[in-house]
């Protein structure tokens, strides 16, 4: 059972250009999380989504961000116009069902190196 | 979600337990302890949770106290392998509230 999924690993933005990081969710996981790992800081919560529904997008950035976890495929994260304080570590977690307080699992994360 | 405090920084030696503790007095009834680590820059690993009981598995065991205002993380032999930043976190929703956690050497 393959583990969650996130690609690229890395990658590499000018100023102005835009970012999609994807992750793919552990096998029968409708549930997907996306964290921000700023340099030297903790990580911190993003969004949450169900298959097509945003449940909890609280710690978004209000511009430039967006989310989205299609019926089919992957959670796409997405940033617009990306800025150099864009770059950081971000991470997606997955998990089979929160309300019965099933684990989040992480993927091993996108560097975002914006020049 | 409650918050929680852990020392910022332990030394274990190799071979021996690491015994890693965590105060969360203002958890509610229906939150659950979870721990994580993150080794260097990797993707955050679960490593166990509990409610009330004592928990133990491949990994490590957590022993949460009567009043759960406080719990232990024990990895009964630790590794170099282990260094790492450990999570203790309150999860009563949906998001894990990361703190500073604490930084745990292992040294030969």
């Amino acid at each position: 059972n393959a583990g969650v999924m996130q690609n690229p690993r890395h990658l590499v933005r000018r100023r102005g250009q835009e970012a999609r990081l994807r992750c793919s969710p552990m096998k029968g996981h409708s549930h997907v999380y996306w964290y921000r790992q700023l340099p030297e800081e903790g990580l911190k919560f993003m969004v949450y989504l169900q298959k097509e529904n945003i449940i909890d997008e609280s710690g978004m950035p209000k511009e430039r961000f967006s989310a989205e976890f299609p019926k089919e495929g992957p959670s796409i994260l997405r940033i617009q116009q990306v800025v150099r304080g864009d770059s950081a570590a971000y991470f997606c977690a997955s998990s089979l069902n929160p309300a019965a307080g099933e684990t989040q699992y992480f993927g091993p994360g996108t560097r975002l190196l914006v020049l | 979600d409650a918050k929680t405090t852990q020392p910022t920084s332990m030394d274990c030696a190799e071979g021996r337990a690491a015994n890693l503790p965590c105060n969360h007095s203002t958890i509610s009834g229906n939150e659950y302890v979870y721990w994580y680590r993150q080794i260097h820059s990797q993707g955050p690993q679960y490593i166990i949770h509990g409610l009330k009981n004592n928990e133990t598995n491949e990994m490590a065991s957590l022993i949460i106290t009567e009043d759960r205002k406080s719990s232990t993380l024990i990895l009964p032999h630790a590794t170099l392998r282990d260094t790492a930043v450990y999570y203790c976190i309150v999860l009563g929703g949906n998001k894990l509230v990361f703190g500073a956690g604490t930084i745990l050497r292992v040294k030969s």
